[in-house]
């Protein structure tokens, strides 16, 4: 399969606490993006890194890429109950677009 | 500004009946996009157009799937006969020039839930 892997399959962490959510992938990538999917909301982009790029932030989230090791991390600090969602890499190239499997992240308040 | 518009909502038929969607995406965007989403997994690409025209149909199960966006701004994905496995979210999203593969943000509709039975 060419989609991404996420680790862990499902996070559970108290309201204030950080969750970082990691991605794998397996061919050359052009961008890494990742999506919060949520039954309010639906599919909702996040934040896009591109190959050349190492940390990207948004607000409350930081994103890593290591194209040497094929991989990604997603970080939210200062987790809200309102961040309880499946979270999912996608990666891109040309008219190659796959999402790995997600995260399941539930934050306790 | 009004989002991508998908119907029906949700969906029930037997096996081998067939069945369509629309999707009307964001006002002058060029790209769409529908992807299908099993319970469980992440969404996969089914088929992606610029304008009216396909950009890539890799994925799409052309035995039984269509997919067309006449005059470049709404599109049907079809379902011709429905097999259970194809009971899942079917999803279309719109982003304004380039493709999701080369970074364009990509914005969801709210999906069509088809059950075979």
């Amino acid at each position: 399969s060419q989609q991404g892997e996420e680790d862990p399959q499902a996070l559970s962490i108290q309201e204030g606490e950080n969750a970082t959510m990691n991605c794998s992938y397996k061919t050359s990538i052009n961008n890494l993006q990742w999506y919060r999917q949520n039954s309010g909301r639906g599919l909702v982009h996040l934040i896009l890194i591109r190959s050349n790029e190492r940390e990207k932030h948004s607000g409350r989230l930081r994103v890593t890429l290591d194209t040497s090791k094929k991989s990604s991390s997603l970080l939210i600090t200062a987790s809200r109950a309102a961040d309880t969602a499946s979270y999912f890499c996608a990666t891109g190239t040309g008219n190659q677009f796959y999402f790995g499997t997600g995260t399941s992240l539930t934050v306790i308040p | 500004e009004a989002g991508v518009a998908q119907s029906p909502r949700y969906k029930i038929i037997e096996k081998r009946q067939s069945v369509a969607f629309w999707c009307n995406p964001i006002s002058g965007h060029a790209t769409l996009y529908w992807y299908q989403q099993i319970l469980g997994q992440g969404p996969k690409l089914l088929i992606q157009f610029q304008n009216n025209g396909v950009v890539d149909d890799s994925q799409l199960p052309k035995d039984r799937f269509s997919a067309e966006r006449l005059k470049g701004v709404d599109s049907t994905l079809k379902i011709q006969p429905a097999k259970l496995e194809d009971s899942a979210v079917y999803l279309c999203a719109s982003s304004l020039i380039r493709l999701a593969g080369d970074g364009e943000t990509q914005y969801f509709g709210p999906g069509t839930r088809l059950l075979v039975l």
